[in-house]
């Protein structure tokens, strides 16, 4: 089946540096890939989707300074939080849509990451 | 604004017990819509879908859901909950046209005792 990998799981950094997440589709492409933020008993907030060879698309309220995407390759999307501070501290999660046969397309999430800003 | 909706934020169950968990979704013309269940520790799966067609959607270990057009609903349900099923479900929608991209419900904590 199909399946999303994002690296790293979790990551601990201080206050002001950068921190970069990968996500990956292991045996599909994908031409945009999401990108969501999940705080603490609450759902998924879409905060941008990433197009291959092109710029991404952020959310209303998105800082596109702040997370900065880039999406490299058909199976590669970066999400780099820029200058982290503690309020960015959540768990972030990425998702690549796959597109069957039938032309009916389902999202596959990854794993997430955990980022906590000291 | 499309949004999604979820009623349940916390349910608690035993084992064999029915379940029904409530997702109402705002008007906005042609919608997909989807059920993902992440259990504790795991990545988010997707339990089940509705594109169209038959509006009772029966998807993996038991569930299924039901498109109630008229009011905007799609309720997960289950006739018999095990312990495993204890998970966080989120109700999702695709609003369609040129973008594919989700709106998630607030989730709904399902707890089931032994």
């Amino acid at each position: 089946g199909a399946v999303v990998s994002q690296h790293p799981s979790r990551v601990i950094c201080k206050s002001g540096t950068s921190v970069k997440i990968e996500c990956r589709s292991l045996d599909f492409q994908a031409t945009t890939m999401f990108w969501y933020r999940q705080f603490p008993k609450q759902s998924l907030m879409l905060m941008a989707t990433s197009n291959e060879g092109s710029k991404a698309t952020y959310e209303q309220g998105v800082e596109k300074d702040k997370f900065l995407i880039n999406h490299a390759s058909l199976t590669l999307s970066t999400l780099t939080v820029t200058s982290a501070h503690p309020e960015d501290s959540s768990f972030y999660i990425c998702s690549a849509p796959r597109r069957f046969v039938s032309g009916q397309e389902t999202q596959y999430f990854g794993p997430g990451t955990r980022l906590l800003v000291l | 604004a499309q949004s999604v909706s979820q009623h349940n934020h916390h349910v608690i169950l035993s084992e064999a017990a029915s379940l029904e968990l409530g997702c109402n979704y705002s008007y906005g013309g042609t919608v997909n819509l989807f059920w993902y269940v992440q259990y504790p520790g795991q990545h988010l799966q997707l339990l089940l879908k509705y594109f169209s067609g038959d509006p009772l959607v029966k998807g993996i270990k038991g569930f299924e859901a039901e498109f109630i057009k008229s009011k905007f609903s799609f309720n997960l349900r289950k006739p018999s909950v095990q312990w495993s099923d204890t998970a966080e479900y989120f109700c999702a929608v695709n609003y369609g046209g040129a973008t594919n991209k989700l709106i998630f419900g607030t989730g709904t904590l399902l707890a089931v005792q032994p």
